[in-house]
């Protein structure tokens, strides 16, 4: 089993939708979480920090379920630049800085 | 806005050969990383400095790659010998320091390997 599960896609969504993108993880001792976003043939970029309250930025909604080891992400009015992979990430306590990454969810917006 | 360097973007090689990749991270960030991240999947460390010195290196082919920071700012990593199975895209990420309270990580634009 991997230490950090998504769904690859791709997602196909018409433009002005809200879509959502599900991750679970396997190592309890889980400290911070993230979302990540790549574009094709680019670098990961870091689209947000996911806190245990749950936090909003603009369009992008994360939420975080320790007790479940559960971390979504929720795009409302999407926009064709919004078309990339999302990575779920996630970073152990005592395990320095190293981040380690799901295999990332494909999204597509369509006009 | 400062921004990690990395080169070549791209190298085409034989297996067998011997590559090298360069990275040069945020000027101040401590802490450099080097992923790699094979087609259709999310990257994976390879190797983590803190400064000069190796802090996590548990996932580094040992046998055919190494990786140096010797004045603790910019790195290099290298195949020797490259194989097939090698192809991907290499990552290279600092931040300004690890443990608790670390701060983001950003990454460098890669270097996309194919070994033929």
């Amino acid at each position: 089993r991997k230490e950090v599960e998504q769904d690859p896609g791709p997602f196909n969504v018409p433009e002005g939708a809200t879509v959502a993108f599900n991750c679970t993880y396997s190592n309890s001792a889980s400290q911070s979480f993230f979302w990540y976003r790549q574009d094709c043939r680019k670098e990961p970029k870091l689209l947000m920090s996911v806190y245990s309250s749950g936090n909003e930025d603009g369009r992008f909604t994360a939420q975080l379920n320790r007790a479940s080891q559960y971390i979504s992400l929720l795009i409302r009015d999407s926009k064709l630049s919004d078309s990339a992979t999302y990575l779920c990430v996630v970073r152990y306590t005592g395990g320095g800085n190293k981040l380690t990454f799901g295999t990332g969810t494909q999204l597509k917006v369509e006009l | 806005e400062a921004e990690v360097a990395q080169s070549p973007r791209y190298k085409i090689t034989e297996k067998s050969q011997a590559v090298a990749f360069w990275c040069d991270p945020i000027s101040g960030h401590a802490t450099l990383y080097w992923y790699r991240q094979i087609l259709g999947q999310g990257p994976e460390l390879l190797v983590q400095f803190q400064d000069e010195s190796v802090v996590d290196d548990s996932q580094l082919p040992k046998d055919r790659f190494s990786a140096e920071r010797l004045k603790g700012v910019d790195s290099t990593l290298k195949i020797q010998p490259a194989e097939l199975g090698d192809s991907a895209m290499y990552l290279c990420a600092s931040s300004r320091l690890a443990g608790v309270g670390a701060d983001t990580q950003y990454f460098g634009p890669g270097t996309r390997l194919t070994v033929l």
